[in-house]
């Protein structure tokens, strides 16, 4: 069946820097992404979202840009710091007649350096 | 207002017996999904609920799991005769509707089966 997946699964960046994390996605009636944060011992935490109309979005220190012709989606953190390290998640959905619940791809752990 | 609230947040059980988790989501959304994550794994979709309805319960792994919600508020998520396979961390998120994609997620309740 159609997945949701992530290149790397763990990624080590020195504090201060910027980190991308990569998603590949495979479903090409998805038109909703998300991804999320998820620490230890909690659950994900919502972080910044894309339509498929759209190809960039960002917010505070992250950014989420969206290639639909290579159905890649990807996380930019700039100035990462110590609270970024997490499980980082991408999910998909397709809005007009999917399966209601979000698929998700396994996550990659990032790590920040001190 | 308060996010997302589950409980209880640890539950451990023997093999065979039966388990109910609980969901409280925020207030004034009607949309609620229940998640299975196992150790090192993505999210999995078990259920959909709009209101007190539950139009997909594609996701449900077998019989032996069932979920209700009553009110359009309150989910309980009940596995029946416990195995081992069941141990993971069930997660429940909501969405203000189904419409609104973005998933607030609980805390998660952490499922051990002895």
């Amino acid at each position: 069946g159609e997945s949701v997946g992530l290149h790397l699964p763990t990624l080590s960046v020195q504090e201060g820097d910027n980190s991308i994390i990569n998603c590949a996605y495979s479903n090409s009636a998805s038109d909703y992404f998300i991804w999320y944060k998820q620490e230890s011992g909690k659950g994900p935490q919502f972080i910044i979202d894309i339509r498929s109309n759209m190809d960039k979005r960002q917010g505070q220190r992250v950014t989420v840009l969206l290639n639909k012709t290579v159905k890649h989606l990807s996380l930019q953190i700039a100035a990462t710091q110590p609270g970024d390290s997490a499980v980082y998640f991408c999910a998909e959905k397709n809005s007009g007649g999917g399966a209601d619940g979000l698929t998700f791809g396994k996550g990659t752990h990032l790590i920040i350096q001190p | 207002g308060a996010g997302v609230s589950q409980s209880p947040s640890n539950k451990v059980t023997e093999k065979g017996k039966d388990v109910e988790l609980r969901c409280d989501p925020i207030s004034g959304h009607t949309a609620l999904y229940w998640y299975r994550q196992s150790l090192g794994q993505g999210l999995e979709f078990l259920i959909y609920f709009q209101g007190n309805s539950a139009p997909d319960k594609s996701g449900l792994p077998s019989d032996r799991f069932s979920a209700e919600r009553t009110g359009g508020s309150v989910s309980t998520l009940t596995i029946q005769r416990t195995q081992q396979e069941d141990s993971a961390v069930y997660l429940c998120a909501s969405s203000s509707s189904r419409a609104q994609e973005t998933q607030y997620f609980g805390p998660g309740t952490r499922l051990l089966v002895l």
